[in-house]
């Protein structure tokens, strides 16, 4: 078990809607990333976050946003579904925002329909 | 057994044998690089990491092998067991230190361990 937390485990929505992603990273790390793993594209980092503040940005669409509260649990925002946003989404979190390992929560799967 | 890089996503290989999964990293200006086991319904795990300044870091039953003259990142696993059955990906920190992890992963190698 990494300690990081995600919920819900598993999302069906329709094309259009808008989902929340959510995350609780291991105790006492203040770095929060988001990845998504499709087949096709393999792990793809969208956004890493560090005690709140937007640190690096990746491949996140302008439909995603996210971000991380004071108690820096984070939440992944995914509007306006497409088919091809279905996909593992991971969050991980890091005790430093640099070059620290990162240590990822199972995932949230979400299907599109 | 041994993989051939990113052109052979797999590897198969006798339970008590030693495996060796190659990466071949993209950026010369990496500083930091990461292995990590997938197993199937699961997030990767972390298996080892290793700085940019180092050639070799050993854990428990395995070591990575950094050569960055060639830009090539090895995990040797040690007597590999059947729980070692899973997809393994390197990844490197293209990033700065000013502007944060990018941590970004290869294709990924399954392994599958025959008993």
């Amino acid at each position: 078990d990494s300690g990081v937390t995600q919920t819900p485990k598993h999302l069906i929505t329709a094309t259009g809607q808008r989902v929340t992603l959510r995350c609780s990273p291991r105790s006492g790390d203040l770095s929060v990333y988001w990845y998504q793993q499709s087949l096709d594209q393999g792990l793809q980092f969208l956004i890493q976050y560090y005690n709140g503040e937007e640190r690096a940005k990746g491949n996140i669409l302008e439909r995603f946003s996210a971000q991380q509260f004071p108690d820096l649990h984070s939440e992944l925002n995914l509007s306006s579904l497409e088919l091809g946003d279905s996909a593992l989404y991971f969050c991980a979190s890091s005790a430093h925002p640099y070059n620290s390992p990162l240590h990822f929560g199972n995932g949230t799967r979400l299907t599109v329909t | 057994g041994e993989s051939v890089g990113l052109h052979l996503p797999t590897l198969s290989v006798q339970e008590g044998d030693n495996s060796i999964i190659n990466c071949a990293y993209s950026n010369s200006a990496s500083d930091y690089f990461i292995w990590y086991k997938q197993e199937s319904g699961k997030g990767p795990q972390f298996i080892i990491d290793i700085r940019s300044n180092m050639d070799k870091r050993q854990g428990q039953r395995v070591t990575v092998l950094l050569n960055k003259t060639v830009k090539h990142l090895s995990l040797q696993i040690a007597a590999t067991q059947p729980g070692d059955s899973a997809v393994y990906f390197c990844a490197e920190n293209m990033g700065l230190e000013t502007s944060g992890s990018r941590l970004t992963f290869g294709e990924g190698t399954q392994l599958t361990v025959n008993p």
